[in-house]
């Protein structure tokens, strides 16, 4: 299994501002995931962070609106950049972890833009 | 492309009768499934999976869903719901990768199930 810590768990945010979340992991993974899941709607993956390599995004994701970090197998952040009231959403940290497949969310930072 | 419905949005069941969540898939090979259960709040939890063998599975919290390849279904059901079941409900499907910690899981649109007493 995982623990997965999200920070912060909520936050107001200003039209045009950033806000970079952070995602911490008790173990160490290979693939670390973000997901999307805008009010009402499921959840959409947005870019899948490898330790020491870009991100890759899904289609209708780019690294300008969205970059990530990575810098180390337990740990990554997501900077929602230029933000407009479309990105008010909760955004979701993912781990994979063991042999099992089963994929492990943090409890997700709740984003609202005025 | 692979992708999940959900045909239920919401679901209202008395508190003690029977329950059955409907998922249909799109996969052009063998898929993982999962059931994925979120209360208010909160993040998401496995409920249960099915990657091989027996198409009968069981999870956590009395729950179990039956993978049908005919159907093209992984239903999940529950012979008696209590309070506390009441949450959203996400199908999903996933990659069969060779290499685990590739998949990448598809979601259903959710269900939102309310009990009533």
């Amino acid at each position: 299994s995982a623990v997965i810590s999200q920070k912060p768990s909520r936050d107001i945010c200003q039209r045009g501002t950033s806000l970079t979340i952070q995602c911490q992991v008790d173990s160490q993974v290979t693939m670390m995931f973000w997901y999307r899941q805008q009010p009402g709607q499921s959840l959409t993956l947005i870019a899948t962070a490898n330790q020491g390599s870009e991100a890759t995004y899904e289609s209708g994701f780019v690294i300008d609106k969205f970059p990530i970090s990575r810098p180390n197998l337990t740990f990554s952040t997501l900077t929602v950049s230029n933000m407009s009231p479309e990105d008010s959403s909760i955004y979701l940290c993912s781990v994979v972890t063991g042999t099992t497949g089963e994929l492990f969310f943090g409890e997700g930072s709740r984003l609202t833009v005025l | 492309a692979q992708s999940v419905t959900q045909p239920d949005i919401h679901i209202t069941v008395s508190e003690g009768a029977s329950l059955e969540l409907r998922c249909n898939y799109s996969y052009g090979a063998t898929p993982y499934l999962f059931w994925y259960v979120q209360s208010p709040g909160q993040g998401l939890q496995l409920l249960l999976k099915y990657f091989s063998g027996d198409t009968l599975v069981q999870g956590i919290k009395g729950f179990e869903a039956e993978f049908k390849r005919s159907q093209s279904s992984f239903n999940l059901r529950k012979p008696s719901v209590h309070w506390s079941d009441a949450a959203e409900y996400f199908c999903a499907v996933g990659a069969l990768a060779a290499n685990f910690g590739n998949e990448k899981l598809t979601f259903g649109t959710g269900t939102r199930l309310t009990i009533i007493p």
